[in-house]
């Protein structure tokens, strides 16, 4: 595709549960980041990857959080044993290049809710 | 701590008229500054930026204006349309990492 996709858009689990977001950035985009966006709230940065160069993960909130880049590819957040402060909408973004001054493209999030 | 203060948090206007969403931020080495539109159910999506060389840039109905001593910069919607309700973020950026403002809601009422 054309864009940056982001799969589920929806996910309803039980608090405890582990889960897996996934995203595909634009094609030969070598930037990319994700944000969580609480209801009615801006965006908080979670982590970025840039190539091969160490993630960038200071804004990954505790140790439950973690995201894995293979290469320029697909990136996977992976939240365990959730909690109820974690329901928000998980967005992933790409840019051509590593820089906050390159355009991000986002996809359309990932909303999960935490029962 | 909040480096990125955005207001109003909402706003409502009529058709034709002219929304201004105003950012003020703390750090002087950021040196570039963009806007963002959301729409519900979707991404962000980069609208028009500006670094801090240039005091306005306009991009068809949209201008940023910049004001570096007082390091405040805003945006103006012209002859706003129903089509432009949204939520609106600022953000700047030294480097790596954009930081957000907390957005704006508008409301163009026909």
């Amino acid at each position: 595709g054309a864009g940056v996709s982001q799969s589920p858009s929806n996910k309803v689990t039980e608090k405890g549960k582990d889960v897996e977001l996934r995203c595909d950035p634009i094609s030969g985009h070598t930037a990319l980041y994700w944000y969580r966006q609480r209801l009615g709230q801006g965006l908080e940065f979670l982590i970025y990857f840039q190539g091969n160069s160490a993630p960038d993960k200071s804004g990954l909130p505790s140790d439950r959080f973690s995201a894995e880049r293979t290469g320029e590819s697909v990136s996977t957040l992976t939240i365990q044993r959730t909690q109820q402060e974690d329901s928000a909408v998980y967005l992933c973004a790409s840019s051509l290049v590593q820089g906050g001054n390159q355009p991000q493209h986002f996809g359309d999030g990932t909303r999960l809710s935490i029962l | 701590q909040q480096q990125v203060k955005q207001s109003p948090q909402s706003l409502i206007v009529q058709k034709g008229g002219i929304p201004i969403i105003n950012c003020a931020y703390e750090n002087t080495a950021f040196d570039y500054f963009p806007w963002y539109q959301q729409f519900p159910g979707k991404g962000p999506a980069l609208l028009i930026a500006i670094r801090p060389d240039v005091s306005e840039k306009k991009e068809g109905r949209f201008t940023i204006s910049f004001n570096k001593s007082a390091k405040q910069f805003s945006l103006h919607i012209m002859d706003s349309q129903p089509g432009d309700s949204a939520t609106y973020f600022c953000a700047a950026s030294k480097g790596r990492k954009l930081i957000w403002g907390l957005g704006t809601s508008l409301a163009v009422n026909p």
